[in-house]
């Protein structure tokens, strides 16, 4: 069964400082997509980054980057030079692209407290 | 509407009565989706549909609960005689396909609350 798992239930890091928040997957599918959300204390979901499991090359959105490595089913998000607003909520989900539809699985995740 | 909408905001009722959930996907998007999220947790799956077709239906907790979206717009989630552990943030996400790497964006969510 598709599963993601978010080890880290909680991140401090100072601010301007990069950050690693850790997320594998588990998934017999050979296509499949990787993407991360941020969920700030006001609620909304917002989309941050994707990787599909075929792109050669990892992720990258502005301060975002996405390390992918297909052989240990690891997507870790890289913050570069956090920032204060950067505290919140963050969730990987995949996606199988042929055996589970649309759905996208989440994990658990991890709340990021970046520090003055 | 630029983002996907969600109504009502809120929601308070007393337990075994009828709810709906209205969903208003992004212009455009063919694929609209349910999901469940509790406190501190990932949204969980519902259902979700491509146009006005149902594609997946197997996250529904139970036969309490269905969907439609009857002109490949608007959808609606509803929830028949509600319990208690009914109570949780409902999120509907849309996308413009449902395949592939298509991002899937969320509403802020309906907080559904059993009395």
């Amino acid at each position: 069964a598709q599963k993601i798992t978010q080890t880290q239930p909680g991140m401090f890091v100072q601010e301007k400082e990069a950050v690693t928040l850790d997320c594998t997957y588990d998934t017999s599918d050979q296509s499949y997509g990787l993407f991360w959300y941020k969920q700030p204390s006001s609620g909304e979901m917002i989309f941050l980054i994707y990787q599909g499991s075929y792109d050669e090359q990892n992720a990258t959105e502005g301060r975002y980057s996405l390390n992918f490595q297909k052989a240990r089913k690891s997507a870790n998000l890289v913050i570069s030079a956090s920032q204060l607003g950067d505290s919140a909520m963050y969730f990987c989900a995949m996606r199988d692209f042929y055996n589970q539809g649309g759905k996208l699985i989440f994990g658990q995740g991890t709340e990021l407290s970046v520090k003055p | 509407g630029a983002g996907v909408s969600q109504s009502p905001r809120y929601k308070v009722t007393k337990r075994g009565q009828d709810v709906a959930l209205r969903c208003d996907p992004i212009s455009g998007h063919v694929s609209l989706y349910w999901y469940r999220q509790a406190l501190g947790q990932g949204p969980e799956f519902l259902t979700y549909f491509n146009y006005e077709a149902q594609q997946d239906k197997s996250g529904l907790p139970n036969d309490r609960f269905s969907a439609e979206r009857p002109e490949g717009s608007i959808s609606t989630l509803t929830i028949q005689r509600t319990e208690q552990r009914d109570s949780a943030m409902y999120r509907c996400a849309s996308s413009l396909a449902g395949q592939g790497g298509q991002p899937q964006h969320f509403g802020d969510g309906t907080r559904l609350s059993i009395l």
